[in-house]
């Protein structure tokens, strides 16, 4: 299947610093890509879905001026926490979609763990 | 797109089938069935999906019932690696795309 990578895998910052995490498609193009989250026992929660070249449609509940999403290219979408606090802590997903004829299937990456001190 | 229903936990004994069940009962004539799986601390993994006929593919069975409010993942020969939460999606193929996860099943397979 196709391959999707998330940089860093782990990343612990202090409170009120901004985080970046990317995502690409690193054998594909994707022109839509998916960010979730997940809290501990909990499952996945869509965030936000980012489509190459225009602004992100964000699920509702979650602050877009919070979780900056950018999508400027077919393979890397980013995901930045601003100002993050404590409870911005948690397991960051993204997935990216591919078609394949009559087909599509998401495909994710290994997940960004975010610990904010 | 449509709920689905699994039972929140199962076991299952090494080398023999894992047979998950999924409700969809309100699932729509263009909706298919996707499976995925999240092994603790990494991003889910695709398994399987169907429309109406069983599918069968190198990990896994998907047996849909004829009403299509059911259907079944069956792991043929499961190993400890199966463990993992398994995740039961009623999605169209075409629209908005996105994958709405349920609390999904922990399976648990045992030595």
């Amino acid at each position: 299947g196709a391959v999707v990578s998330q940089h860093p895998s782990r990343v612990i910052c202090k409170s009120g610093t901004s985080v970046k995490i990317e995502c690409r498609s690193l054998d594909f193009q994707a022109t839509t890509m998916f960010w979730y989250r997940q809290f501990p026992k909990q499952s996945l929660m869509l965030m936000a879905t980012s489509n190459e070249g225009s602004k992100a449609t964000y699920e509702q509940g979650v602050e877009k001026d919070k979780f900056l999403i950018n999508h400027a290219s077919l393979t890397l979408s980013t995901l930045t926490v601003t100002s993050a606090h404590p409870e911005d802590s948690s397991f960051y997903i993204c997935s990216a979609r591919v078609f394949s004829g009559r087909d599509n299937e998401q495909f994710f990456g290994p997940g960004t763990r975010l610990t904010v001190l | 797109d449509a709920k689905t229903t699994q039972p929140p936990s199962m076991d299952c004994a090494e080398g023999r089938a894992a047979n998950l069940p999924c409700n969809h009962s309100t699932i729509s004539g263009n909706e298919y069935v996707y499976w995925y799986r999240q092994i603790h601390s990494q991003g889910p993994q695709y398994i399987i999906h169907g429309l109406k006929n069983n599918e069968t593919n190198e990990m896994a069975s998907l047996i849909i019932t004829e009403d299509r409010k059911s259907s079944t993942l069956i792991l043929p020969h499961a190993t400890l690696r199966d463990t993992a939460v398994y995740y039961c999606i009623v999605k169209s193929l075409w629209g908005a795309q996105k994958l709405v996860f349920g609390q999904g099943t922990r399976l648990t397979i045992n030595p």
